[in-house]
């Protein structure tokens, strides 16, 4: 069956400070991938997409995550935090027979950002 | 106006009564999804659409029902509302897989 393990459920970081997010993933065959944001009170918003092509994807916020086959991992990282980024992570894959028709979801990562 | 937009965006209500949450989207798109988010447990499907004619249960869609009334309309009901639904419900739409989700902001719902 597919899943999504995120190992760290919170994380505490001081604002400049470098930032990775671990992601695992089981599924049978190539996985689309993506990491969401969740602001307090928000929805959830994407912050970048992996599903073929170059395994080091960019997305929005200065957010980056690699794509690692041999690991089954899909870490997301960020040079320089900053305290706006203090928020909830998700990490989901697409999965099931027919397609990539619906996203599983990882429990989440809260990020703290330190002043 | 947001793409996704749920209501009502807060709710309580008592064991055993029946109560909708409503979903509206204006990208045009043929996807659409309820989520229950519970801390600690990240996401979890209830239902799904592909189109005003298909509807399919997701993992946890003991106790709840939907209704796809239009493409840009996907309403989810509890028939008798107990405490451990108590969370924080979203619905989402997508154009495919692979493009990702449109989250709408969630409605949290109490049950007492």
């Amino acid at each position: 069956a597919q899943s999504v393990t995120q190992p760290d459920i919170h994380i505490t970081v001081s604002e400049g400070a470098s930032l990775e997010l671990r992601c695992n993933y089981s599924y049978g065959a190539t996985p689309y991938l993506f990491w969401y944001v969740q602001s307090p009170g928000q929805g959830l918003q994407l912050l970048l997409k992996y599903f073929s092509g170059d395994t080091l994807v960019q997305g929005i916020k200065g957010f980056e995550a690699e794509f690692k086959r041999s690991q089954s991992s899909f870490n997301l990282r960020k040079p320089s935090v900053h305290w706006s980024d203090a928020a909830e992570y998700f990490c989901a894959v697409g999965g099931a027979s027919g397609g990539y028709n619906k996203l599983i979801f990882g429990a989440g990562t809260r990020l703290a950002v330190h002043p | 106006d947001a793409d996704v937009t749920q209501t009502p965006r807060n709710r309580i209500t008592k064991t055993g009564k029946r109560i909708m949450l409503e979903c509206s989207q204006t990208k045009g798109h043929d996807r659409m999804y309820w989520y229950r988010q519970d801390p600690g447990l990240g996401l979890r499907l209830i239902y799904y659409s592909f189109d005003v004619k298909d509807i399919n249960k997701g993992e946890i869609s003991d106790g709840y029902s939907v209704s796809r009334q239009a493409q840009a309309k996907f309403s989810l009901s509890l028939e008798s509302a107990i405490p451990n639904q108590t969370a924080l419900y979203f619905c989402a739409t997508s154009r495919s897989g692979a493009a990702g989700y449109t989250f709408g902001s969630g409605t949290r719902l109490t049950v007492v």
